[in-house]
């Protein structure tokens, strides 16, 4: 089983339309929460960071569920923009490893 | 801004050559980081670095080494190339304790083994 573990999609949505990913993580002792963007044939770029109480970027919400290892991001309002791979991503150890889920393909059609 | 400067953006290598991939970043950051890309596996983690002259192995080490002699630079050492070694390689830098939980990508390296 992989560690951090995604719905690879693609997930095509109108504009305007409101998509929500998830992910799952199988390390209990990971200890921090990220999504990151990656677009098309360029470098990963943070998102956003996950904490536990929940947290709000504009059109974007994450939340964080420890007691189920489960982690979510949610796009309102979809541009064109949006249109990416969403990679789920969490780190662990002294040394703060960080692994990346398989990543979810997102495409906004107008 | 924080930049991480791969050595390469396209190589080419033949089977069996020693291949030297560099990253330098200059934020002063802790920890590099190796992943390979491929399609449909996403980021797998080779090795990171949390210190200069520390390493540790990460998802898919074999076939490969690193080097960290200087906190800036951290290399990825293809012993003997293969051709299940073509793939896209990204180099990270980040530092945890400063205020800042990002990891900053270098632009990649393609590497193909013919």
């Amino acid at each position: 089983r992989k560690e951090v573990e995604q719905d690879p999609g693609p997930f095509n949505v109108p504009e305007g339309a409101t998509v929500a990913f998830n992910c799952t993580y199988s390390n209990s002792a990971s200890q921090s929460f990220f999504w990151y963007r990656q677009d098309c044939r360029k470098e990963p770029k943070l998102l956003m960071s996950v904490y536990s109480s929940g947290n709000e970027d504009g059109r974007f919400t994450a939340q964080l569920n420890r007691a189920s290892q489960y982690i979510s991001l949610l796009i309102r309002d979809s541009k064109l923009s949006d249109s990416a791979t969403y990679l789920c991503v969490v780190s662990r150890g002294a040394g703060n490893m960080l692994t990346f889920g398989g990543g979810t393909r997102l495409m906004v059609k107008p | 801004d924080v930049k991480v400067t791969q050595s390469s953006r396209y190589l080419v290598k033949r089977t069996g050559e020693k291949v030297f991939l560099e990253c330098v970043q200059d934020m002063d950051h802790e920890n590099m980081f190796w992943y390979r890309q491929d399609p449909g596996l996403g980021l797998r983690l080779i090795y990171f670095s949390y210190d200069v002259k520390m390493k540790e192995k990460g998802d898919i080490p074999e076939g490969y080494s690193v080097s960290r002699e200087k906190k800036e630079r951290f290399s990825l050492i293809l012993e003997s190339a293969s051709t299940n070694q073509t793939s896209m390689y990204l180099c990270a830098s980040r530092d945890p304790d400063r205020g800042g939980a990002e990891a900053f990508f270098g632009q990649g390296t393609r590497l193909t083994v013919v």
